[in-house]
């Protein structure tokens, strides 16, 4: 089964705007991780906050995590035709090893 | 530094045949993943191996699919004989160690049809 579940599961944007898009989750977590992929580069890592860490920003990534509401959301800011691709959130639970529970993904569509 | 690589990129083979598909690592990474993409869904963790052992195997179904990795490096995980639910983008992936904050760095997958 899938932990995360994306919301909304595509959205289309002008270059330019923002765009964010929502994760949530139904059990406790150690981290939650944003991948991107699109069928030029696969799947890319794009920023990891931890479950005692609320905000977290990387260029023009920020991400939010909420553990009370079991959520987090990602914005990106100002984006171009190249940030289309479809993001994933992942889940890294309590066991000591780093497995990942991906959710459905979002589909972003930037549009020049 | 290069990254994980996998072959074959495509495959196309009918019900009940066998495939096997290949991953090299990046050096150095102690943890492999295989993972398994349907269409419109995220990655579902298959097997975990931490250098030879495996340390996740709970979604493999083990009655068709097996995986390996001899000495610690590269991996195989074959599917026989195959359904037509297995058509999916296989991923491999590694990182360097167990630790829970690991990136996992992904090749490009298999695209695997089934007919």
């Amino acid at each position: 089964s899938q932990q995360g579940e994306e919301d909304p599961q595509a959205l289309s944007i002008q270059e330019g705007e923002n765009a964010t898009m929502n994760c949530s989750y139904k059990t406790s977590i150690n981290n939650l991780q944003w991948y991107r992929q699109n069928s030029g580069r696969g799947l890319v890592h794009l920023i990891l906050i931890r479950s005692n860490e609320r905000e977290k920003h990387s260029g023009r990534l920020r991400v939010t995590l909420d553990t009370s509401k079991k959520s987090s959301s990602l914005l990106i800011t100002a984006s171009r035709a190249a940030d289309t691709a479809s993001y994933f959130c992942a889940t890294s639970g309590g066991s000591g090893y780093s497995t990942l529970t991906f959710g459905k993904g979002t589909m972003l569509l930037v549009s020049p | 530094e290069a990254g994980v690589a996998q072959s074959p990129r495509y495959k196309i083979i009918e019900k009940r045949q066998s495939v096997a598909f290949w991953c090299n690592p990046i050096s150095g990474h102690a943890t492999l993943y295989w993972y398994q993409q349907i269409l419109g869904q995220g990655p579902k963790l298959l097997i975990q191996f931490q250098n030879n052992g495996v340390v996740d195997d709970s979604q493999l179904p083990k009655d068709r699919f097996s995986a390996e990795r001899l000495k610690g490096v590269d991996s195989t995980l074959k599917i026989q004989p195959a359904k037509l639910e297995d058509s999916a983008v296989y991923l491999c992936a590694s990182s360097y160690g167990p630790p829970k904050e690991e990136t996992q760095y992904f090749g490009p997958g298999t695209r695997l049809l089934v007919l």
